[in-house]
């Protein structure tokens, strides 16, 4: 079955504590993304890649890291959380620029 | 930049009546896709229905249907015969048609909340 992976679902966590979401397609997809949801806002770009080891900002990068070493996995980095990223987190995923995107199941993270 | 502005936080409809989400978007591209997304409260994000800006004709699914006034830069969505089912909350996207888009990305409506009255 075609599907974009995510995990944790849900986490709690503390201030300052790093984390990794992990981000697994398994559809050969070019393109992955991560966005944040907040309520109000809609979804916004955290990063994007567009193939291994190419990596940019998205529109709310700050706080956030990500790597694309292998084209399956694009994990999204937590160096040092802070409450403001307390949100809803869903990885992308599409085949090339004019495909629909594939979502993951969401994650939602608590920071306190 | 882009931007997509949905102006109903909420909106209320009986079972088998129709409702209608409005979406206004700010472009200066010409050639750019609009979607719709369903998020029902399993969080998933469903694709609902589509348009290509190039295309006059509006898309319809089922009993989904969008109309698009490119002029105008409005892009609503029509629920028919409304169901239970269709509770959930609903954006709208933009994505650009260019090939240095930013990885494909979507940006979003702040999105509407419709509620199905049994």
């Amino acid at each position: 079955e075609a599907q974009v992976t995510q995990n944790p679902r849900y986490l709690i966590t503390v201030t300052g504590k790093k984390l990794t979401v992990t981000c697994s397609q398994n559809m050969n997809h070019e393109y992955m993304s991560w966005y944040r949801q907040d309520p109000g806002l809609g979804l916004r770009q955290i990063y994007y890649s567009m193939n291994v080891e190419v990596t940019d900002k998205g529109d709310v990068p700050e706080g956030y890291k990500v790597s694309r070493k292998e084209k399956r996995n694009f994990p999204l980095i937590l160096e040092s959380p802070s409450p403001n990223q307390t949100s809803l987190y869903f990885c992308a995923s599409s085949p090339y620029i004019a495909q629909p995107q594939h979502f993951g199941d969401g994650t939602r993270l608590s920071i306190l | 930049a882009q931007t997509v502005t949905q102006s109903q936080p909420e909106m209320s409809v009986q079972e088998a009546e129709t409702v209608t989400l409005s979406c206004t978007y700010d472009t200066s591209e010409s050639d750019y896709y609009l979607f719709w997304y369903k998020q029902p409260p399993s969080r998933q994000m469903i694709l609902v229905i589509r348009q290509e800006a190039y295309k006059q004709q509006n898309a319809t699914e089922n009993r989904f249907s969008v109309n698009f006034q490119k002029a105008a830069k409005s892009f609503s969505l029509k629920i028919s015969d409304s169901q239970l089912g269709d509770a959930a909350m609903y954006f709208c996207a933009y994505r650009s048609a260019s090939s240095k888009a930013a990885g494909n990305k979507l940006t979003f409506g702040g999105g509407t909340r419709v509620l199905v009255k049994p």
